[in-house]
């Protein structure tokens, strides 16, 4: 397919769990990124990453982290979900040159 | 920071008709402008970009210009077919970062 992969591709947990979102990319692109999605706000970049180990937070970084141990994988963690973290998270991938590529989103539900 | 305004956020048009969609940006070091399209369900794709060295961009049945004077970037679709309907957003790069900056989405609903 487009080379990115996200799992799990839905997911639904309690209040106060962690949860850990993975992307995986078989492109060997530079850079990823973890975007969510809420009706009214677009995108939002959450954090991203410009090499293996090396990451930098978004404009919606609070509650979230990141890790990026391999270039292929790029993973989100919630430490503590809470119901505001419902959305759709999506990883996309880029080369620095050409526009990102996305990954078919992870589905989240906080309850 | 970068701010990314889209207008309108739903636009309604009748089969073969044309549609344009806007967006405008706050950093003037921008220099990267793609557009996205978002069906139903699935994830955003790449449809057209345009760089600041260049006015404007044609790629079949779209194109994209850019005013940088303005600050402001349009998309338009012409002959509009069913299959255009879907979200689509605008985004312009951050300067000195390999990042993107979104607008609010435009949900295009073609009309038979």
């Amino acid at each position: 397919d487009a080379g990115i992969t996200q799992s799990p591709r839905h997911k639904v947990t309690e209040t106060g769990t962690p949860v850990t979102l993975r992307c995986h990319q078989t492109e060997n692109h530079r850079y990823m990124y973890w975007y969510r999605q809420d009706p009214g706000h677009g995108l939002r970049l959450i954090h991203y990453s410009y090499g293996v180990k090396d990451t930098d937070k978004g404009e919606v970084s609070d509650g979230y982290s990141v890790s990026r141990s391999k270039t292929e994988d790029f993973l989100l963690t919630l430490e503590s979900a809470t119901s505001s973290q419902t959305s759709v998270y999506f990883c996309a991938i880029s080369d620095g040159y050409y526009g990102y590529t996305f990954g078919s989103g992870t589905r989240l539900t906080v309850v | 920071g970068e701010n990314v305004e889209q207008h309108p956020s739903t636009l309604s048009v009748q089969e073969g008709d044309s549609a344009v969609i806007k967006c405008t940006y706050s950093d003037s070091a921008s220099n990267y402008f793609p557009w996205y399209k978002q069906e139903l369900g699935k994830r955003p794709q790449l449809i057209i970009d345009i760089r600041s060295n260049v006015g404007e961009k044609k790629d079949q049945r779209i194109a994209v210009t850019l005013n940088k004077t303005a600050k402001h970037f349009s998309l338009h679709i012409t002959e509009t077919q069913p299959e255009d309907s879907a979200v689509y957003f605008c985004a312009a790069s951050i300067q000195g970062a390999q990042k993107l900056v979104f607008g609010q989405g435009t949900r295009l609903t073609i009309n038979p």
